[in-house]
């Protein structure tokens, strides 16, 4: 079974930029979310859907950062106008439905962003 | 205040050694607790989760809870070089119709000595 699969592995942008990340969550699992985890930090819930809706993206800077997810299987996750402390990995992670509290988080390798 | 907390922020054990770590939160509304470990250049991946108060066990790692403290420890017995990553506790909170929501500690770093 393919696991998640986020796309590119690296990016490096100048302040100022735009930049979209990609997500192909596991097939059947209806629960997506973005992370992002600083360097040696642990990782830190942007926002997350069930299928097509947005559930939760109260901690998603709202004024540079965007996601979608309009099917309800693929995910990007947008930032505008990137700022050095966007550096950070951004982790993608998908569940299976039905599974209540105890739901396990498949994650992504991840992309890592670096904002000169 | 960060709502999971774990310590120590790194360890170092040899092989063949026991190591303790240690996560604590601060909101009752978490009920269930996940551990994950995350080697260099991947993701995050979830070794077990705890919900009762007591021990699992599950091969060479045992979980702890004690609910009434909302301390959750991981012990891994006889570590391995291969054990050496960044551990993370996670606490759930469920919200109906919605899905868990997995909040993460800042992680301990475990590094084994051959």
């Amino acid at each position: 079974e393919a696991g998640v699969t986020q796309s590119p592995r690296y990016a490096v942008l100048q302040e100022g930029q735009a930049v979209s990340f990609w997500c192909d969550p596991i097939s059947g699992h209806d629960t997506l979310y973005w992370y992002q985890q600083p360097r040696d930090q642990g990782p830190q819930l942007l926002v997350y859907f069930r299928d097509e809706a947005v559930i939760d993206n109260s901690q998603l800077p709202s004024d540079r950062f965007s996601a979608v997810r309009p099917k309800g299987t693929n995910s990007t996750l947008k930032i505008q106008s990137a700022k050095q402390g966007d550096t950070a990995t951004y982790l993608c992670a998908s569940s299976f439905p039905g599974t209540g509290m105890n739901e396990r988080l498949f994650f992504g390798h991840g992309t890592k962003l670096s904002v000169l | 205040q960060q709502k999971v907390q774990q310590s120590p922020e790194s360890l170092s054990v040899p092989e063949g050694g026991m190591a303790s770590l240690n996560c604590t939160s601060s909101d009752r509304n978490f009920q269930y607790f996940w551990w994950y470990r995350q080697h260099s250049g991947e993701g995050p991946k979830a070794l077990m989760s705890i919900f009762s108060d007591g021990d699992k066990k599950e091969g060479r790692f045992t979980a702890h809870l004690n609910k009434a403290s909302l301390h959750v420890s991981l012990h891994i017995r006889d570590s391995q070089p291969s054990d050496s990553a960044l551990y993370f506790c996670a606490a759930s909170e469920w919200r109906n119709n919605a899905g868990a929501k997995l909040t993460f500690g800042g992680g301990t770093r475990l590094t084994v000595r051959p």
